[in-house]
């Protein structure tokens, strides 16, 4: 069982469609991930954030919007996607961005852009 | 994960060891992992080694670092069908300290 949690599961939108995604943990981690991950492919890092704060953005579209409301939990706000956006979103959280603490991933989002 | 290499493939008997390797070219490595990544699921942290580590062994599983040749290996002893998954090797680099993966590591167990 993942200390991170994930939802919703699965997530079919339209083009036009606004959605997000969801993660919380409660581990008292202070740095939290956003990864995007295509079939048989590895992640691929969208953000971090540091003590709430965004500390890394991958140069990533703006269809794509995080957002940390608090230390447990941080959003991915989604708008105007494209269909080749259909990936596993997944989030991670470790206890801070020192490279001895580990990240631990939750069990994604699978999103579908009709 | 160009950084970062392995097999994409490895077919092991129920019961025999797996052996799964993996190259880095970043000296200035300090933590190396390795994840699991089951069908439909996300990536579960199996173990990681610090780069002055030789050797680290958790159960079934075994880590093998060889610094100088920028090779890490992650074996498994007496391999069953739940080990069945994409096997990812993660290292931890930079200022930023974010991971780079490496492709990962089809392993198939078969009875």
């Amino acid at each position: 069982d993942t200390e991170v949690t994930q939802t919703p599961k699965h997530l079919v939108m339209g083009m036009t469609n606004k959605k997000s995604l969801k993660c919380e943990q409660h581990m008292g981690h202070r740095a939290m991930y956003w990864y995007k991950q295509k079939a048989k492919k590895p992640p691929e890092l969208m953000f971090v954030y540091s003590y709430e704060k965004l500390s890394i953005n991958e140069s990533v579209p703006s269809r794509f919007s995080p957002e940390c409301p608090n230390s447990s939990l941080l959003n991915l706000h989604l708008h105007a996607l494209q269909p080749e956006d259909s990936a596993l979103y997944l989030c991670a959280s470790s206890q801070s961005r020192q490279g001895n603490q580990p990240q631990h991933f939750g069990d994604g989002t699978r999103l579908s852009i009709l | 994960g160009e950084d970062v290499e392995q097999s994409l493939f490895l077919s092991v008997r129920e019961g025999d060891s797996s052996v799964i390797n993996c190259t880095y070219t970043d000296s200035s490595s300090t933590y190396l992992y390795w994840y699991k990544q089951e069908p439909g699921a996300g990536l579960q942290l199996l173990t990681y080694i610090f780069s002055n580590m030789d050797m680290k062994q958790d159960q079934r599983l075994t880590v093998l670092l060889n610094k100088k040749d920028k090779h890490l290996s992650l074996r498994i002893a007496d391999t069953q069908t739940g080990d069945s998954a994409i096997y990812f090797c993660a290292e931890s680099k930079g200022s930023a300290r974010q991971l780079t993966f490496g492709s990962g590591t089809q392993l198939t167990v078969l009875p």
